[in-house]
């Protein structure tokens, strides 16, 4: 059965704070990706990976880093947490070739105060 | 205006009614288009799947097309306490790195 974890559910973090998020995917899929989702705007893409070590910017980037060392992993930083950044956010892999299905991790809610 | 309109609803139905789902989308160039189901504090899943125009049937569930109009449509037959949901439309062009243009989603809640 394919999986996507991502290893924090709920986060609540203070403002400044430096925040990781993790996503382990086990179906060997070459692309990963960080969205965020909120109430009538849908989910956003933040950053995306097509290969280990490679990333590229999705629609909102700002306050946001990846990174991706190995290909089953693939991390999300904020580097000065803000409350604007209060959120849900999705990690998801895929194939390079097939449908273009995403698979999603089960989300990690992120509360800053 | 965005590249993808979806009713948030909540749209609220009994159970055993038919159910229609809809997206509007702006980018012709769009050929690939998904719905994806999200229940409640889990990520989304694929439920159906269709390149280019027509209909694609997978039990009580059909997927519509039409790319003259820009409209796409799901259908549930045959609704049941289980379906209630968010629904998210999503599509794609034919480039080489697909990437998805998500609806915001329609709550759908189905009571028995």
């Amino acid at each position: 059965d394919v999986k996507v974890t991502q290893s924090s559910r709920y986060l609540v973090k203070r403002t400044g704070e430096k925040v990781f998020l993790e996503c382990v995917q086990d179906m060997d899929h070459e692309n990963m990706f960080w969205y965020r989702q909120d109430p009538g705007l849908g989910l956003r893409l933040i950053y995306f990976s097509y290969d280990v070590k490679m990333k590229e910017k999705g629609d909102i980037p700002e306050g946001y880093s990846v990174s991706r060392e190995k290909k089953e992993r693939f991390s999300l930083i904020l580097e000065s947490a803000s409350t604007n950044q209060t959120s849900m956010y999705l990690c998801a892999s895929r194939l390079t070739a097939g449908t273009g299905e995403l698979f999603f991790g089960e989300g990690s809610r992120l509360t800053v105060l | 205006q965005k590249e993808v309109e979806q009713d948030p609803g909540p749209l609220s139905v009994p159970e055993g009614a038919i159910v229609s789902l809809n997206c509007t989308y702006s980018n012709s160039a769009f050929q690939y288009f998904m719905w994806y189901r999200q229940y409640s504090r889990k990520g989304p899943e694929l439920l159906m799947y269709t390149y280019s125009s027509g209909n694609k049937e997978d039990g009580r569930f059909t997927a519509q097309v039409d790319k003259s109009s820009k409209y796409i449509s799901l259908f549930i037959r045959d609704s049941q306490p289980s379906d209630s949901a968010t629904y998210l439309c999503a599509m794609s062009a034919n480039t080489g790195f697909q990437k998805l243009v998500f609806g915001t989603g329609t709550r759908l809640l189905v009571s028995p």
